[in-house]
């Protein structure tokens, strides 16, 4: 099946930084979807993004399907923000659940 | 509701119990996912629903993993005679259409001692 590397795997930042968390995949998708897990494992979906770009605030998020990776760009990075950063994606051919990476794990201190 | 609501939130069980979690997805939602996230792990896909249909079972560890959805919407995921490496935190998700953006609830915790 596909591959899903996330990396970093972890990182602590100050609140304020920005920080970019990339996600590679080994295969040609049709779904990649980007999650946030809060400290009390609740997943937020942050966006749907099998290509090109997407913004929500501080976030944004590009997905480069010819290349096969995307990158997640937090900016202005508050507490809040802690958390495990997931991609999860889905190449089709048949199968219908998303493959999650095993996601970046950020902390952010005031 | 508003989002997908799963209970019980927490469950114990004995090794060897049965165990039912409940899943209620986002009304009008076709697609139903359920997942096994172990600590520290990324969510691993266990099986599908389209509307009542299972489509796809494949993630299921062992035949003592069954999933239903007979009506189309809350599903139930049961676990017979259950294990130690059953413990984990088993999460529903819902999605308007198949391949359309996930939506989680907040998980049932299993522990089996």
């Amino acid at each position: 099946g596909i591959q899903v590397e996330q990396s970093p795997p972890d990182l602590i930042l100050q609140e304020g930084a920005n920080s970019t968390l990339r996600c590679n995949f080994s295969d040609s998708v049709n779904n990649l979807q980007w999650f946030h897990q809060n400290p009390w494992g609740q997943l937020i979906n942050l966006f749907y993004i099998p290509s090109g770009t997407k913004q929500n605030g501080r976030l944004s998020a590009t997905t480069v399907a010819t290349e096969r990776y995307s990158l997640l760009y937090i900016s202005s990075s508050q507490t809040t923000d802690s958390g495990v950063y997931f991609c999860a994606v889905n190449s089709g051919g048949g199968a219908d659940g998303l493959t999650f990476g095993k996601g970046t794990h950020l902390i952010i201190q005031p | 509701g508003a989002g997908v609501s799963q209970s019980p939130r927490y469950k114990v069980a004995k090794r060897g119990q049965d165990v039912a979690l409940r899943c209620d997805p986002i009304s009008g939602h076709v697609s139903l996912f359920w997942y096994q996230q172990a600590l520290g792990q990324g969510p691993e896909f266990l099986t599908y629903f389209q509307n009542e249909a299972q489509l796809d079972k494949s993630g299921l560890p062992s035949d003592r993993f069954f999933a239903e959805r007979p009506e189309g919407s809350v599903s139930t995921l049961k676990i017979q005679r259950t294990q130690q490496e059953d413990s984990a935190v088993y999460l529903c998700a819902s999605s308007l259409l198949t391949g359309s953006p996930l939506h989680f609830g907040n998980g049932t915790r299993l522990t089996v001692t």
